[in-house]
């Protein structure tokens, strides 16, 4: 109940292609589901994050949609870069550390490593 | 605004050695994570404190993982002895009163 499942391991995509990236959960209680990018030998950087009480959230070349009946969210790069390459990580929790516990840590998926070609 | 600072970046030990990473958060970040992250996979967290308290570790193998976070500040994450299967990265990462949690570079761990 703890996972969160993703998909595709790998992707290769055009450049200016649409980059889909998806991810599952079973755990209804997470209420915060971000993206995270890695690029080789740097840490995980925050790209965008929703709240499931909205269905998409755009910002610039990436959006994120969200199905809570389906416990499905996915990550959309529209326009893909060389520089968009790197390895792309969803993510879920339980929220800030205001509700108690161990809520705040993230848990991730296994993530999608992404080549643009040019 | 400075990042979150972590080293060293790579250490390279024998089985049963022992080895601390030291991480400095954001400053005035009252929380900070210490994750796990092995070669193809998604980070795991280990241990969380809020200041310099933990609110989870249900994750650390406290049999040879220990962690401390004195003054609330900086923190250093212990493995003794290491085993093989502890060769990863290890992410540092902070957070203040929002979900946004920033990850420092890690410190790539090989245990030989």
């Amino acid at each position: 109940q703890q996972q969160v499942k993703q998909s595709p391991q790998s992707l290769i995509v055009q450049k200016g292609g649409i980059s889909i990236i998806n991810c599952a959960y079973e755990n209804t209680a997470f209420d915060y589901f971000p993206w995270y990018q890695q690029f080789p030998g740097k840490g995980p950087a925050l790209l965008i994050a929703i709240r499931p009480d909205v269905s998409e959230k755009k910002e610039g070349r990436f959006t994120i949609s969200f199905n809570k009946s389906a416990k499905q969210f996915s990550l959309h790069i529209m326009d893909s870069q060389p520089g968009d390459s790197a390895t792309y990580f969803c993510a879920a929790s339980f929220g800030p550390l205001n509700y108690g516990g161990s809520q705040g840590n993230l848990i991730f998926g296994k993530g999608t490593k992404l080549s643009v070609k040019p | 605004e400075a990042g979150v600072a972590q080293s060293p970046r790579y250490k390279i030990i024998e089985k049963r050695q022992s080895v601390a990473f030291w991480c400095n958060p954001i400053s005035g970040h009252a929380t900070l994570y210490w994750y796990q992250q092995i070669l193809g996979q998604g980070p795991k967290l280990l241990i969380q404190f809020q200041n310099n308290g933990v609110v989870d570790d249900s994750q650390l193998p406290k049999d040879r993982f220990s962690a401390e976070r004195l003054k609330g500040v900086d923190s250093t994450l212990k493995i003794q002895p290491a085993k093989l299967e502890d060769s990863a990265v290890y992410l540092c990462a902070s957070s203040h009163q929002t979900d946004t949690q920033y990850f420092g570079p890690g410190t790539r761990l090989t245990v030989l």
